[in-house]
């Protein structure tokens, strides 16, 4: 089964960027959807197609993707921005989706 | 503005049954796939199943194949999850969420959850 490989946690001060990562073998081959879920609250996409950012997403959420690595990065961090934050595929070997296990992003 | 709520949750003994339900609004539901992701406590996302929007293709995760059944009615806007032989290891969040569009794998919307607690 295919698996995406993230980091447990990432830590930057206001106002710096963040950096979270999504590994898998030839992940450039799929595309890559990113979701961020707050303390008590149910996910959000905020990057879908490796690099599209859904309506009412800010600007400061980008992401891209390449060879074994995707990547979501949040410029100009706020503390709002505390979250954990889930890459995802679709996996049309097994049809089924795959999450990452999940990074924990602190804002110091 | 697009809108999942899941019911039928809460507490069950190991070995039982339980059907959840999602009920959806503002948006034409039968041209939609959907999902069902889990959450354990304190745990990632795990997904579960998805039927797309034919109501004819549906996939499952290993974890709950031959246990769980996924199904819909496009006449009602309804998601269910029919789940038998439940363990302590399905107790968790259990979200309903749509595709972004026609059977992309694109998880686009989430509902709040529901929560199931299955005991010994």
């Amino acid at each position: 089964s295919y698996v995406l490989t993230q980091s447990p946690s990432v830590s930057v001060a206001p106002g710096q960027t963040a950096v979270i990562t999504c590994g898998a073998h030839n992940i450039v081959g799929k595309s890559v959807h990113w979701h961020q879920q707050k303390p008590g609250q149910a996910p959000i996409l905020v990057i879908y197609y490796n690099s599209d950012r859904p309506s009412g997403i800010p600007e400061r959420f980008s992401g891209s993707n390449s060879g074994n690595t995707a990547t979501l990065t949040i410029s100009r961090v706020e503390a709002g921005d505390e979250a954990d934050y889930y890459c995802q595929v679709w996996d049309s070997t097994s049809d089924h989706a795959v999450f990452g296990g999940g990074t924990k992003l602190t804002v110091l | 503005q697009v809108q999942l709520v899941e019911s039928g949750g809460g507490a069950v003994q190991s070995g039982r049954s339980l059907r959840l339900s999602c009920e959806t609004s503002g948006f034409r539901f039968a041209s939609y796939g959907m999902y069902w992701v889990r959450q354990a406590p304190g745990k990632g996302l795990e997904w579960l199943a998805v039927i797309w929007d034919d109501g004819i293709d549906k996939y499952y995760a290993d974890s709950v194949k031959g246990r769980f059944t996924i199904s819909r009615d496009n006449s009602k806007n309804t998601l269910y999850l029919q789940m038998d032989g439940l363990g302590g290891e399905d107790t968790g969040v259990y979200y309903c969420a749509r595709d972004f569009g026609q059977d992309t794998g694109i998880i686009d919307s989430w509902g709040q959850g529901a929560l199931v607690a299955v005991s010994s």
